[in-house]
């Protein structure tokens, strides 16, 4: 099993509509969790993080988290086509020394 | 201030050459860590620095992968006989302390290898 696993996608969605992105992990004394956007040949880049379970909100995203789960997913509301890239969630480990990244969840959202 | 930043931004080599990739993190940041995306792939960790302890070399995928950091500056990645399985896009990223602290990446440097 791998540490942490997203759906590769592609996940198409409807401009305008509410795409919801999902990610599960297996260390469960992990204590912080990352979303990434990363567009095509470019670096990833930090939509949100949350330590807490429950919704965090920011703008068009929100990022929810459930550790009793192992899980933790990110909403964006109101989808533009700026939003199509490829998703990565990561985690941090339960010793916070190192964090593991997952293979990404490629989005598409279509006029 | 400037962010992190990496050289080469490319880099082709033949097969059994040895490479030397840099990663100049932003300053003050005492965490500093190594990954490799293969085309499509997700990030892979390989190394991670902080400060002046010793390293997690847990993710470095064989004795050809090797990287220094000195103090909490540039940190330099070694790639030693490379295989054309070593090609990919090599991402530094740096954090201002270990635990929580969000990471900015890089550029990244492509390596090709022939």
């Amino acid at each position: 099993q791998k540490e942490v696993e997203q759906n590769s996608g592609p996940l198409s969605v409807p401009e305008g509509a509410i795409a919801s992105l999902n990610c599960t992990y297996s260390d469960r004394g992990s204590q912080s969790f990352f979303w990434y956007r990363q567009y095509s040949g470019k670096s990833p880049e930090l939509i949100m993080f949350i330590y807490s379970n429950g919704d965090k909100e920011d703008g068009r995203f929100t990022a929810q988290l459930n550790k009793a789960s192992q899980y933790v997913s990110l909403l964006i509301r109101d989808s533009q086509p700026s939003d199509s890239a490829t998703y990565l969630c990561a985690v941090m480990d339960s010793s916070a020394s190192k964090i593991i990244f997952g293979s990404g969840t490629r989005l598409s959202i279509r006029p | 201030g400037a962010g992190v930043s990496q050289s080469p931004s490319n880099k082709v080599t033949e097969k059994g050459k040895d490479v030397e990739l840099r990663c100049d993190p932003i300053s003050g940041h005492t965490a500093l860590y190594w990954y490799r995306q293969r085309l499509g792939q997700g990030l892979e960790f390989l190394i991670y620095f902080q400060g002046n302890s010793a390293p997690d070399k847990s993710g470095l995928p064989s004795d050809r992968f090797s990287a220094e950091r000195t103090g909490e500056s540039v940190s330099t990645l070694t790639i030693q006989r490379t295989q054309q399985e070593d090609s990919a896009v090599y991402l530094c990223a740096s954090s201002l302390t270990r635990g929580s602290e969000t990471q900015y990446f890089g550029p990244g440097t492509r390596l090709l290898v022939l």
